[in-house]
């Protein structure tokens, strides 16, 4: 069966520092990945998308990357702030779906001052 | 612009009573999604309408119905609650030009819990 996994467990960091946060994915060919933002008691906030013809796509402090042969997608916060404290979705389309996508499960972060 | 915006915010049910959940968008989006996020599963797509006249079945639609009432309005309706259906619902929407890299632009949340 296709399968998202984003490690469960909480990332605690020291900020100043980059957390790197994993998307593995199983029978999957998604077309692209985006990654979300929830902060607590809200609605996730799309943050990036990349493609599958992209290697890294990078915004301000983030950066993620996507490599299709292995299945799996790393998101970077460099220089993390608490701030950056939140839980962090990936995202793929499903293929011949449309524009349905399916979401992991998340992982949340946590920057310490 | 309110983006999505979702009633109620928060809904305590007894067991077998029905409820609406309501969602409008002002971005003239013209698809529109309600998911379900339960502790460590991520969000699961319930029902989606693609363009306004158009619902189809998402991955957990047991229990539940959904009318697209027009372009702006998506409601989910749970006829006879069941305390599995204990959960935080998402509406979303995306503008779907017919290219699939959509992003997603989710309203609040609505928070039920089954008795």
């Amino acid at each position: 069966s296709q399968k998202i996994e984003q490690n469960s467990e909480a990332l605690n960091i020291q900020e100043g520092k980059t957390a790197t946060l994993t998307c593995n994915y199983t029978n999957y060919s998604p077309a692209y990945l985006q990654w979300y933002r929830q902060d607590p008691g809200r609605g996730p906030v799309f943050l990036l998308l990349i493609r599958e013809n992209e290697k890294e796509k990078r915004k301000e402090r983030l950066k993620v990357t996507f490599d299709t042969t292995l299945k799996q997608s790393l998101f970077h916060i460099t220089a993390s702030q608490p701030a950056d404290s939140a839980t962090y979705l990936c995202a793929l389309d499903r293929a011949a779906a449309g524009n349905k996508l399916t979401f992991g499960g998340g992982t949340r972060v946590l920057v310490k001052p | 612009n309110a983006g999505v915006t979702q009633t109620p915010k928060f809904q305590v049910l007894k067991t077998g009573q029905s409820m609406t959940l309501q969602c409008a968008q002002d971005m003239n989006h013209n698809s529109m999604y309600w998911y379900r996020q339960d502790p460590g599963m991520g969000l699961r797509l319930i029902y989606y309408s693609a363009s306004e006249g158009t619902t189809d079945k998402g991955e957990v639609p047991n229990g539940y119905n959904v009318s697209r009432l027009n372009k702006r309005e998506f409601s989910l309706r749970l006829e006879s609650a069941a305390p599995s259906q204990t959960s935080v619902y998402f509406c979303a929407s995306s503008e779907a030009t017919g290219g699939r890299w959509e992003t997603q632009y989710f309203g609040p949340g609505t928070r039920l819990l089954v008795l």
